[in-house]
């Protein structure tokens, strides 16, 4: 399927254990974005990523980490999770053009629940 | 670092009348772009409108449209002839240009949720 995927949709898990929410896009886009949205917050970058192999942080990065290895995969890894982590989290893309086409799209997000 | 204030939790307009939400950010940069994102129950995030600083003119989508006053930081949204589906949150965003490093992360708002009432 074209476009921004994220699996999965939800995830229940309790504290202590690793997770893994996967990030997908089928453009090619070089810029790829790690979103929490909390109440009272709006969304906040976690990490993002410039190119395959170029990571970096954003606000809010603490508990998390990052890979990029290919260009149109972009996992984020709770280490070890805590109920502070409790959000819905949004990956989005973008080209990176400095133009007017510099949208970045966004997936339909992951609510995950830490226990 | 800069910020973006929605001061209205939540508003509603009746279907075919017309609301404006309010947004104002801070920065210190003269080059950057705003942006309404529409988030309705289903989750996805929706661009709505974008408005880049340089350009005096205010941008239009359909119904759609903003008043952007640069010198006073604000970027409002108005939704004219309001439909049932515009309910949902709304969000307004930041971003630098160009579009490089952290230059390239969105800054968001804490939002506005828009109920549309027959």
């Amino acid at each position: 399927d074209a476009g921004i995927t994220q699996s999965p949709r939800y995830k229940i898990t309790e504290t202590g254990r690793q997770v893994t929410l996967m990030c997908h896009q089928t453009w090619s886009h070089s810029y790829m974005f790690w979103y929490r949205q909390d109440l009272g917050h709006g969304l906040r970058l976690i990490y993002y990523s410039a190119a395959a192999d170029i990571t970096d942080k954003g606000e809010v990065p603490d508990g998390y980490v990052v890979s990029r290895s290919k260009t149109e995969n972009f996992p984020l890894t709770l280490e070890s999770a805590t109920r502070s982590q409790t959000s819905v989290y949004f990956c989005a893309s973008g080209r990176g053009d400095t133009g007017y086409q510099d949208e970045q799209f966004f997936g339909p997000g992951t609510r995950l629940t830490v226990l | 670092a800069q910020t973006v204030t929605q001061s209205q939790p939540e508003m509603s307009v009746q279907e075919a009348e017309t609301v404006t939400l309010s947004c104002t950010y801070d920065t210190s940069e003269s080059d950057y772009y705003l942006f309404w994102y529409k988030q309705p129950p289903s989750r996805q995030m929706i661009l709505v409108i974008r408005q880049e600083a340089y350009k005096q003119q205010n941008a239009t989508e359909n119904r759609f449209s903003v008043n952007f006053q640069k010198a006073a930081k604000s970027f409002s949204l108005k939704i004219s002839d309001s439909q049932l589906g515009d309910a949902a949150m709304y969000f307004c965003a930041y971003r630098r240009a160009p579009y490089t490093g952290t230059a390239s992360k969105l800054t968001f708002g804490t939002g506005t949720r828009l109920q549309v009432t027959l």
